[in-house]
């Protein structure tokens, strides 16, 4: 079975940092991007990171560049997300998710989504 | 960063409706464009990927349509079980990014 699970959320101070770290199995992570999105409490889903399956390339928002850096390990197929400075507007529950690339025999295109999700993990910055 | 604009942002309805949702990017994204589906603790679920293709498992009264800068969710014949938030995301370059979203709740 294809599964993602999250972990190391938490509560920590603003300005501290946390790692996120999500765990893969039932596929073969080192060939996939992986993405971090968040959704802050009665918000909107925001996508926050992807890295490139060999782990050389990286985007960020403009909202956590500089602050976040994401990074992965694909003998241990995991990738994680590094959050610091962390502000009261980080809190969110965070999820990683696969990148899957699709081809469309129609149009001779390929797309790219998010086909598998983890759960979240919760991330709460308060004093 | 390309913005993506949903609307409605709620809209109410009932089981058995046709309910329709609309995305517009801020520049042409041609068919690079997917809807998510968002229940509150769960994760979200991909629909709909390339604008219009039906992710595998998905049931067939959720369509997509659109290319360029306008997109639209069509949800027919509304299940119970489709009260939920409805997210777009453009994959078109980096940064990604979602629309706001669209609530449909219950009338």
């Amino acid at each position: 079975e294809v599964q993602l699970l999250e972990s190391g959320g938490g509560l920590i101070q603003p300005g501290g940092s946390l790692t996120l770290s999500c765990a893969a199995s039932g596929f073969t992570f080192s060939n996939f991007d992986m993405t971090w999105v968040r959704q802050a409490p009665g918000k909107g889903l925001e996508w926050l990171s992807v890295i490139t399956a060999s782990g050389a390339a990286t985007y960020y928002a403009d909202s956590v560049k500089g602050r976040f850096t994401i990074s992965r390990d694909n003998l241990g197929n995991t990738v994680y997300l590094h959050l610091s400075s962390l502000r009261a507007e980080d809190t969110a529950t965070y999820y990683c998710a696969k990148d899957n690339d699709y081809y469309d025999h129609r149009s001779g295109s390929y797309y790219d989504a998010n086909d598998v999700w983890g759960q979240g993990t919760m991330v709460i910055v308060s004093s | 960063a390309i913005q993506m604009t949903q609307s409605p942002s709620s809209l109410s309805a009932s089981v058995g409706d046709k309910v329709t949702i609309t995305c517009r990017a801020s520049q042409d994204i041609s068919h690079d464009l997917g809807w998510y589906q968002k229940k509150p603790g769960k994760a979200p679920n991909l629909l709909i990927y390339g604008a219009s293709s039906l992710q595998s498992g998905v049931p067939s009264r959720f369509s997509g349509s659109g290319s360029g800068t306008d997109f639209t969710l069509t949800i027919n014949n509304l299940q119970p079980e489709d009260f939920a938030t409805y997210y777009c995301l453009q994959d078109y370059n980096y940064p990604r990014t979602f629309g706001q979203g669209t609530k449909v709740e219950t009338k």
